[in-house]
């Protein structure tokens, strides 16, 4: 099955710095890349995602590349904010009904 | 926005007994999961269910876990006999076209 692995395990930047999150996945058949910010006690919330069709997609402060060949996946946050702390997980997806695999996580600290 | 809601927020039950975990999906959506989170852990994959039937299971959803849509809005799951180790968080989420939302989640704690 697959397996996603997640670095690094935690992030500490300075407000106004950039942080990237990287991913890699073990099923060449996964198409599809959620990212997730879980604040303490709430729900995984989906931040932005991607398809296998697409290399790189951007929303606001928030970036997902994706390469199929090394099958691996990042999240980038630019210009972070203190609310931008969280733990942020990545995940893949090999069809429409099934499972999303997640990583273990990254608990990002943005400090003042 | 509509959001996928769960009841309760909390349950404490004993060793050895019954919980049912409540969620409402989203009215639109045609994929429903459950998914569990011990404390400090990733997010683990329990079941997924589409077209009134499970699509997809875990190692975790043995025969103590089942899942039901008794009606056209609630999606259900069901521990028989809890064990220490069902101690857990538990999302549902439901989906279209594979984008999963999640609800708020029903801790569970077992006694």
């Amino acid at each position: 099955g697959e397996n996603v692995e997640q670095h690094p395990s935690t992030l500490s930047v300075q407000e106004g710095d950039s942080a990237v999150i990287k991913c890699t996945y073990s099923d060449s058949a996964s198409n599809y890349f959620p990212w997730y910010k879980q604040e303490l006690g709430k729900r995984p919330q989906l931040i932005i995602d991607i398809r296998s069709n697409v290399g790189e997609k951007k929303d606001q402060r928030i970036a997902v590349t994706l390469n199929k060949t090394a099958k691996h996946f990042s999240l980038h946050i630019t210009e972070t904010q203190p609310e931008d702390s969280a733990v942020y997980f990545c995940a893949a997806n090999t069809g429409t009904a099934s499972k999303l695999t997640f990583g273990t996580g990254t608990r990002l600290q943005v400090t003042l | 926005e509509p959001e996928v809601t769960q009841t309760p927020s909390h349950q404490v039950t004993q060793m050895g007994q019954e919980v049912i975990l409540r969620c409402v999906p989203i009215s639109n959506h045609l994929y429903f999961y459950w998914y569990r989170q011990i404390l400090g852990q990733k997010v683990e994959f329990l079941v997924s269910f589409y077209n009134n039937e499970i699509s997809e299971k875990s190692e975790i959803f043995d025969d103590q876990f089942s899942v039901e849509r008794p009606d056209g809005s609630n999606f259900t799951l069901k521990i028989r006999s809890t064990k220490l180790e069902d101690s857990a968080m538990y999302f549902c989420a439901s989906g279209v076209d594979r984008v999963a939302f999640f609800g708020q989640g029903t801790r569970l704690t077992v006694v």
